[in-house]
């Protein structure tokens, strides 16, 4: 079964511009979780999905952070303009549902550095 | 801010001792859950433990729960080197469904 797929890698840019990320979930699995992780912490969720509704982004700044899943598959993030403090890994999730017990599935994230 | 913390923040240990890790957590849960990070295979789900369980086993790794102390802990018996990487718990708090993970515990397995 193909895991999470993530793009790009790595990323550089710098402070005030615009970054898109990607990420395909496996297939058939409904929900989709987009985390930042800062070097020296643990995941902070950002924003779920649920097929192509929002579930929770309460964490999401909205001002700068955006994020779609359009048909219910894969998904982008999007951050306009960029800040020093966004440089972290954003790691891509999914598990089968939402719900308490299921598994969540990473992807190997894209290690964002704004200079 | 985070819901669970990890104790030690650091451990080091000579490869085939045991490591015990601890994760305490502020808020009644409905699960634990318990994941591996390296740099080779990324965010790994290690086991999950619910709110009504006490102790659960999965290979090397044993992982108890202590609602009453809201404590948890994970225990690696005959490590090996493979086990370098930092352990996160991270729990799904009554109420939410989100996941809540902690700041973890780097593990350095010494040969």
């Amino acid at each position: 079964e193909a895991g999470v797929a993530q793009s790009p890698r790595y990323k550089i840019i710098e402070k005030r511009q615009s970054v898109a990320f990607w990420c395909n979930p496996i297939s058939g699995h409904a929900t989709l979780y987009w985390y930042q992780q800062i070097l020296g912490q643990g995941p902070k969720l950002l924003i779920q999905f649920q097929n192509n509704g929002v579930v929770d982004d309460s964490q999401l700044p909205k001002d700068r952070f955006s994020a779609e899943r359009l048909k219910g598959v894969d998904s982008t993030l999007k951050i306009q303009p960029a800040k020093l403090e966004d440089s972290a890994v954003y790691l891509c999730a999914s598990s089968l549902r939402s719900g308490l017990s299921y598994e969540q599935y990473f992807g190997p994230g894209t290690r964002l550095t704004v200079t | 801010s985070q819901q669970g913390e990890e104790d030690p923040q650091a451990l080091s240990i000579q490869e085939g001792e045991n490591a015990t890790m601890n994760c305490s957590y502020k808020t009644s849960i409905n699960n634990l859950q318990w994941y591996r990070q390296n740099s080779g295979r990324g965010l790994v789900h290690l086991i999950l433990i619910r709110s009504n369980e006490r102790e659960k086993h999965s290979g090397r790794l044993r992982v108890t729960l202590d609602t009453s102390k809201k404590s948890s802990s994970l225990l690696i018996t005959a490590s090996r080197a493979a086990d370098t990487a930092s352990y996160f718990c991270a729990t799904t708090i009554q109420g939410a469904q989100k996941l809540v993970f902690g700041q973890g515990t780097r593990l350095t397995i010494n040969p």
